[in-house]
C-alpha cells in the first residue's frame, strides 16, 4: 500500500539531546513537509522540500534541521537549540507541480523529559 | 508571505444542522490551491475538499461544499446535514502553485451534538 510513514509514534528526549524523526513515503511525491502542532494552535511549517537535495525554511525553522538525500525520505532533527520541542510533529508529501493535495503521516509525539 | 486566518476557534451545532466555517487568506499570487482538512481525535489529517484558484465553480464533495470568493480572498466550508462523525478540528490551507509551500490556518474545533 502506498503511503507516508512516520516513526516513532512516541519519542522522549532528554534536555540537551538531539533527536531525529523519520518520515518515509512511497507515493513518488516530489514535495515533502514538516509541521509542528501545539495544543490549541494550527500546523506551523518547519521545513519543506520540493526536490531532492533542496529544502526551504518554513515559519519556525530555528532549532530544527532536515535533509533530503533521497526522494522518499525527509528526516527532521530536533536540536538542543530548540528550547521548547515538546509537540506533535506531522510529516506530509505532495506531487509538487501536480494536484497540490498533501498526504499526511500519523505523526510523532515528542516529549522532553 | 501567505497567511491563512480562521476566525472561529470553536463552533458547536446540533446533528443534522448546517454549519459554515470561515477562512480568509492573504496572497499576491494568482495561481494557487485551497484546501479544507479534517483532524479527528486520532490526529490523522484527512482531506475534505480542495479548490483550484483558476476554477470559478465552487467545489462540492457530498455534504461538503465551499464558497470561494477569489476577489475577497475568502474560502468558507459548508457542512450540510451534519453528523456526529464530523466532530473534529478543521483546518483551512493554502498552497502556492509555484513555490509549493503549504500553509495552514489556526483551525476551528467543530462539535456536533446529538
Amino acid at each position: 500500500d502506498g503511503g507516508i510513514t512516520q516513526s516513532p509514534k512516541y519519542l522522549f528526549r532528554k534536555e540537551g539531546q538531539n533527536v531525529t524523526l523519520s518520515c518515509e513515503q512511497n507515493l513518488n511525491h516530489d514535495a515533502m513537509y514538516w509541521y509542528r502542532q501545539d495544543p490549541g494552535q494550527g500546523l506551523r511549517l518547519i521545513y519543506y522540500s520540493q526536490i531532492v537535495n533542496d529544502f526551504q525554511k518554513g515559519d519556525i525553522a530555528e532549532g530544527y534541521s532536515v535533509s533530503r538525500e533521497k526522494k522518499e525520505s525527509f528526516p527532521l532533527t530536533v536540536t538542543s537549540a530548540q528550547k521548547n520541542p515538546t509537540a506533535f510533529y506531522l510529516c506530509a508529501s505532495s506531487w509538487g507541480q501536480g494536484t497540490g493535495e498533501a498526504f499526511f503521516g500519523q505523526g510523532t509525539r515528542l516529549t522532553v523529559v | 508571505a501567505q497567511t491563512v486566518t480562521q476566525s472561529q476557534p470553536e463552533m458547536s451545532v446540533q446533528e443534522a444542522e448546517t454549519v459554515t466555517l470561515s477562512c480568509t487568506y492573504d496572497t499576491s499570487e494568482n495561481n494557487y490551491y485551497l484546501f479544507w482538512y479534517k483532524q479527528p481525535p486520532s490526529r490523522q489529517m484527512i482531506l475534505v475538499i480542495r479548490q483550484e484558484a483558476y476554477k470559478q465553480q465552487n467545489a462540492t464533495e457530498n455534504r461538503f461544499s465551499v464558497n470561494f470568493q477569489k476577489a475577497a480572498k475568502s474560502f468558507s466550508l459548508k457542512i450540510s446535514d451534519s453528523q456526529l462523525g464530523d466532530t473534529a478540528m478543521y483546518f483551512c490551507a493554502f498552497m502556492s502553485q509555484g513555490a509549493q509551500k503549504l500553509v495552514f490556518g489556526q483551525g476551528t474545533r467543530l462539535t456536533i451534538n446529538p
